[in-house]
């Protein structure tokens, strides 16, 4: 079974401009979460999403949006990009419906705001 | 409210030591426990989880940890450190509803030859 992939793996951007990460979960897995990883702050949750429903949400501002597809691919886009923004973007999957099933994660892509 | 605690962000070890890795969590409620490994420039791998039953859990590369409801504590072990067993290693709990996980803030693991 293939794992979790995120595309791309790598992005620069600048500050202002907008981005989107991509997660492709692995098969059968409904529930997709995000998270942001940066060495000062850890491991903090964006958003989750369940059969299309955002499900629970962290602390981030409205700039950090997600969405997720009826295939269960799901999308992050940040829009207004800040320099703090700089982080390793990771995306996990779930059989989900609170059966605690655990987290799968991809590889991460690592965004870089100039 | 739910939050772990890892004791340690870095943890040296020789090679062929006891590995101990110390977690604590909080929760109003039974938790679910895991703990993940994170290796450079890669995702989180599962190494372990306790949900019900048992309370000593075994996981990949020789890892176990142990639930102690009396503690609060899921801490790691491994009898014998390996080079290959540096990394970044994260404990995490959630609820017996819903699927928000939440993690602690790492421990970094130094394997000395």
């Amino acid at each position: 079974k293939a794992g979790v992939t995120q595309t791309p793996r790598y992005l620069i951007k600048t500050r202002g401009q907008q981005v989107t990460l991509s997660c492709s979960p692995i098969s059968g897995h409904r529930s997709v979460s995000w998270y942001q990883q940066t060495p000062g702050q850890g491991l903090q949750f964006l958003f989750e999403y369940f059969s299309e429903t955002q499900r629970n949400k962290g602390n981030f501002p409205g700039r950090f949006s997600g969405r997720q597809f009826s295939n269960s691919r799901s999308e992050m886009n940040v829009s207004t990009l800040e320099l703090g923004d700089s982080a390793l973007y990771l995306c996990a999957s779930s059989l989900g419906g609170g059966n605690n099933s655990p987290l799968h994660f991809g590889n991460g892509t690592r965004l870089t705001v100039t | 409210a739910q939050s772990v605690t890892q004791l340690g962000s870095h943890v040296s070890v020789s090679e062929g030591a006891l590995v101990l890795l110390r977690c604590n969590y909080s929760s109003s409620v039974p938790p679910y426990l895991f703990w993940y490994v994170q290796y450079p420039n890669q995702g989180l791998q599962l190494l372990l989880k306790y949900t019900t039953g048992a309370t000593l859990v075994k996981g990949i590369n020789g890892f176990e940890a142990e639930f102690k409801k009396s503690e609060t504590s899921f801490h790691l072990t491994k009898p014998s450190a390996h080079m290959s067993d540096a990394a970044e290693y994260f404990c995490a709990v959630t609820r017996n509803t819903g699927n928000q996980f939440y993690f602690g803030t790492g421990t970094s693991l130094t394997v000395i030859p």
